[in-house]
């Protein structure tokens, strides 16, 4: 299982861009890395997955270098609501799939600050 | 239904106690997932289902923690002789294609439980 390193917590202000990096040293050629999102008193949400270089939708992008053994998750112009525990996964998108995206760890809180 | 759904959304209990913890997933989610979420802490996995089989059940935390799953659609968590470390808010999510394939979890609001 490949093993994935964040930040515990991390403070920002409305309007900024934040950028949160999850250290995946072990990460396996199948694995895919996953961000999700959790709001106080509700289940995680699914933001964002890749494999390679860099993805975007609406809510985010996920900046992936060359070697793979990390990532960053971009959220532009924070608000207030973007207050949140934010998780890292690593996990095998192929048939046989492995146990790296149930893995979710102790993420990072992010506080977004008025 | 639109979403997971997990019942009840609250629980309290005595010490020594039985409990049901229920979950319907998203019409059509093969698999299913349980966690467990202590206060201020992160989500601890506990077992999935991939149709109505539970291929690895090492996450259970002790022999009193069981699980199943039938007809493809709604699994129920039992603890048995409850204990007060087994307060936690119990969280149940579901995927399209499980651990392989597209495996976007969708979370259920989950299960509160207090063991007094």
């Amino acid at each position: 299982l490949a093993k994935t390193t964040q930040p515990i917590s991390m403070d920002s202000y409305e309007g900024q861009e934040v950028n949160i990096t999850c250290s995946h040293n072990n990460i396996a050629t199948n694995d895919y890395i996953t961000w999700y999102q959790q709001f106080p008193s509700q289940g995680p949400r699914f933001i964002i997955q890749g494999y390679k270089t860099k993805v975007t939708n609406e809510v985010a992008s996920l900046f992936i270098p060359a070697d793979r053994k990390s990532s960053t998750l971009s959220l532009p112009r924070v608000s207030l609501s973007d207050t949140a525990v934010y998780y890292c996964l690593v996990g095998d998108r192929n048939y046989g799939g492995s146990q790296g995206n149930l893995i979710f760890g102790k993420g990072t809180k992010l506080s977004v600050k008025p | 239904g639109a979403g997971v759904s997990q019942s009840p959304s609250n629980k309290v209990t005595e010490k020594g106690k039985d409990v049901e913890l229920r979950c319907d997933p998203i019409s059509g989610h093969t698999a299913l997932y349980w966690y467990r979420q202590s206060l201020g802490q992160g989500l601890e996995f506990l077992i999935y289902f991939q149709g109505n089989s539970a291929p690895d059940k090492s996450g259970l935390p002790s022999d009193r923690f069981s699980a199943e799953r039938t007809g493809g659609s709604v699994s129920t968590l039992t603890i048995q002789r409850t204990q007060q470390e087994d307060s936690a808010v119990y969280l149940c999510a579901s995927s399209l294609g499980g651990l392989a394939g597209d495996n976007e979890q969708f979370f259920g609001p989950g299960t509160r439980l207090t063991v007094l």
